[in-house]
């Protein structure tokens, strides 16, 4: 079925250090990709999204690129700060369908 | 603009009983969702609403669970004779219509079964 797969947090940086969170997919046809951002105690927020092939998504200096060959959307940001730690989940949304479809999510704490 | 709002955001309640769980879409969003988040785990959908219909309801358990969205009022998430798995986040969604792929989230009601 389709699904999402996601690194295991969590992922512990440096301020101003370069952030990767990996995430691949598996769906049958052509989804559509997202980022969501969950901070503490909030709901999730739509951090970027890329609509098909070789689209890049970016937002607040996160970027991803929608990666059909390695059915891949891996997140980035050259230099994070302590107000990005929070949970981030991948998710894909088929186009027949309006329902998203989450990876387990990825913790990211940053410290000074 | 007020977001999306649920209530209560935390809600106890003993083995048995009943609980019931409150969305509010934006405004102007007549389509709403829910997901569920058990510890540790990701966002699984369970219940997509337009008013009045359900249009998918693929993931919800069989049995004790229901959802409505009436034409007036909230969204409202049912869960009869709660038993301790039940005890997870639930997370409500809202868009403006059918495609536009971007929900928006509230901020969660996470429910506790003693």
């Amino acid at each position: 079925g389709d699904s999402v797969t996601q690194m295991e947090g969590p992922v512990t940086l440096s301020e101003e250090a370069f952030l990767t969170i990996n995430c691949t997919y598996t769906a049958t046809g052509y989804p559509s990709l997202f980022w969501y951002v969950q901070y503490p105690g909030e709901g999730l927020q739509l951090l970027l999204k890329a609509t098909k092939a070789d689209d890049k998504g970016s937002n607040k200096g996160f970027e991803a690129t929608y990666r059909k060959e390695t059915t891949s959307f891996h997140l980035e940001k050259g230099s994070v700060q302590v107000s990005d730690s929070a949970v981030y989940f991948c998710a894909l949304s088929l186009t027949n369908t309006d329902k998203l479809i989450f990876g387990t999510g990825t913790r990211l704490q940053v410290f000074p | 603009n007020a977001g999306v709002m649920q209530n209560p955001r935390h809600l106890v309640r003993r083995r048995g009983q009943e609980a019931r769980l409150r969305c509010s879409p934006m405004k102007g969003h007549s389509h709403v969702y829910w997901y569920r988040q058990l510890p540790e785990e990701g966002l699984k959908f369970m219940v997509y609403l337009q008013k009045e219909n359900i249009i998918d309801e693929s993931g919800m358990p069989k049995e004790r669970f229901s959802a409505e969205f009436p034409k007036e009022g909230p969204s409202i998430l049912r869960i009869q004779q709660v038993v301790r798995g039940d005890s997870a986040a639930y997370f409500c969604a809202s868009s403006p219509q059918q495609g536009a792929y971007e929900q928006y989230f509230g901020p969660g009601t996470r429910l506790t079964v003693t």
